[in-house]
């Protein structure tokens, strides 16, 4: 079975500060890894995703993320952040393979103050 | 390409009530999924199908049926709506098992009276 920790509920920063974002999966064998971003009363968007090769993921918007085996981690990672990248972020995990099954952590909502 | 639509967006419904919840596609993906949205739970996977006549359960079936009669379509029913059902649906779609992502219809807001 698969799951995802995200690590935050709620991260409030100011604008043009860093931010991370923590998410920890558990599986069993080999993982893609994503992360989605939902803005307020909209779907939810592909920021980035791992699926093999470079641990280092860099996606829209200019957010980046790592991937680490040996801590079975995906941290999000941004090193500016603006008034517009408040939001809701969700972490999710899917087994290799032919599974189809995406599984979600609960979100961190993250608020740029100004 | 409209992408993954859903209908209606918002909906109020009485306890006891049915109705269907609509999702289309038009990227000729063979998985689809609905998943409900509710605070600090994220998202959970209701029913999914990995093609037109295949569905299956996922972690929260209970009171919801699907069916998938052709590729595109892939719709939500709430056979006798209650309260712990006023959520947030989401469907998803994607093309094929593995890294590929799965792309999101834009919701439907339920309410249950």
């Amino acid at each position: 079975a698969q799951s995802v920790t995200q690590l935050d509920s709620q991260v409030p920063v100011f604008e043009e500060a860093p931010v991370e974002l923590r998410c920890n999966y558990s599986s069993s064998v080999s993982v893609y890894l994503f992360w989605y971003v939902q803005y307020p009363n909209q779907g939810l968007q592909l920021l980035l995703k791992y699926l093999s090769g470079s641990t280092l993921v860099k996606g829209i918007n200019g957010f980046e993320a790592e991937f680490n085996k040996s801590q079975t981690s995906f941290h999000l990672r941004k090193p500016s952040v603006h008034i517009s990248d408040t939001a809701e972020y969700f972490c999710a995990v899917k087994s290799g393979g032919s599974n189809y099954k995406l599984t979600f952590g609960k979100g961190t909502l993250l608020t740029v103050n100004p | 390409n409209a992408g993954v639509t859903q209908t209606p967006k918002f909906q109020v419904l009485k306890t006891g009530q049915s109705m269907t919840l609509q999702c289309a596609q038009d990227m000729n993906h063979e998985y689809m999924s609905w998943y409900r949205q509710d605070p600090g739970m994220g998202l959970r996977l209701i029913h999914y199908s990995v093609g037109a006549g295949i569905t299956d359960q996922g972690e929260v079936p209970n009171g919801y049926n699907v069916s998938r009669s052709t590729t595109e379509d892939f719709p939500l029913r709430l056979l006798s709506a209650a309260p712990s059902q006023t959520s947030v649906y989401f469907c998803a779609s994607t093309q094929t098992p593995g890294g590929n992502e799965q792309f999101f219809g834009p919701g439907t807001r339920l309410t249950v009276l």
